[in-house]
């Protein structure tokens, strides 16, 4: 069991840039899900990958999207980004049934200036 | 559609003080009630579970019961220390087990003094 990695765990982009974030699942984990935790708030659901397919989504415009990958890697893309956007970004992986559920990275710092 | 309300922060309190973190919920079926613990610069770690009503969970000195009449979650200890100072979220997910989303409260900043 190796946990949950994301990187990197800060980055500054620009208004207007795009941005890839990755996440490392914990192995044999089959889903993950992306969160957008802004700076003194609850985490928010962005969307979620099963088995390398988006299967729930939350209240995100679409230049938000996301990879899943066989060897149990993740992307978060966001395009145009905007000053908003700047949160703490975290990973969660799980396998679906599991009842011990989610395990969360640390977290990619996102500072948009 | 679902909700969590937490009481707002942050609270200090004095080692070996007993905590109350309070926590009601807004669900249209029968969620699982989470406690997540988020301490300085770190991700999040689950702390406690329930899945039904009634059920308690514990941990590390935690406890939270799920009730249903009430629809709330309250987070307890009995004698806080240092070392718990963190922020915590309470949370709840519809279909846990088929991997639901998870819906969090604010947070609520803990402080313990020596």
């Amino acid at each position: 069991e190796t946990g949950v990695t994301q990187s990197p765990t800060h980055l500054i982009k620009t208004r207007g840039q795009q941005v890839t974030l990755r996440c490392s699942s914990q192995s044999g984990h089959n889903t993950v899900s992306w969160y957008q935790q802004a700076l003194g708030q609850g985490p928010q659901f962005i969307f979620q990958y099963y088995r390398e397919e988006e299967n729930g989504r939350g209240n995100f415009p679409p230049r938000f999207s996301g990879l899943q990958f066989p060897n149990y890697s993740s992307e978060l893309n966001v395009n145009a980004l905007e000053l908003d956007d700047s949160a703490l970004y975290l990973c969660a992986s799980s396998l679906s049934g599991d009842r011990y559920g989610y395990t969360f990275g640390s977290g990619t710092r996102l500072t948009v200036v | 559609g679902d909700s969590v309300t937490q009481m707002e922060g942050p609270v200090t309190l004095s080692e070996e003080a007993f905590l109350t973190i309070n926590c009601t919920y807004t669900a249209t079926g029968y969620p699982s009630l989470f406690w997540y613990v988020q301490y300085p610069g770190e991700g999040l770690q689950l702390l406690l579970k329930a899945t039904k009503a009634d059920d308690k969970g514990s941990n590390k000195g935690f406890e939270a019961t799920y009730r249903k009449e009430t629809t709330s979650f309250h987070l307890e200890k009995g004698s806080v220390q240092v070392s718990d100072s963190a922020v915590y979220f309470c949370a709840l997910s519809e279909n846990y087990n088929q991997g639901g989303k998870l819906i969090f409260g604010q947070g609520t900043e803990l402080s313990v003094k020596p």
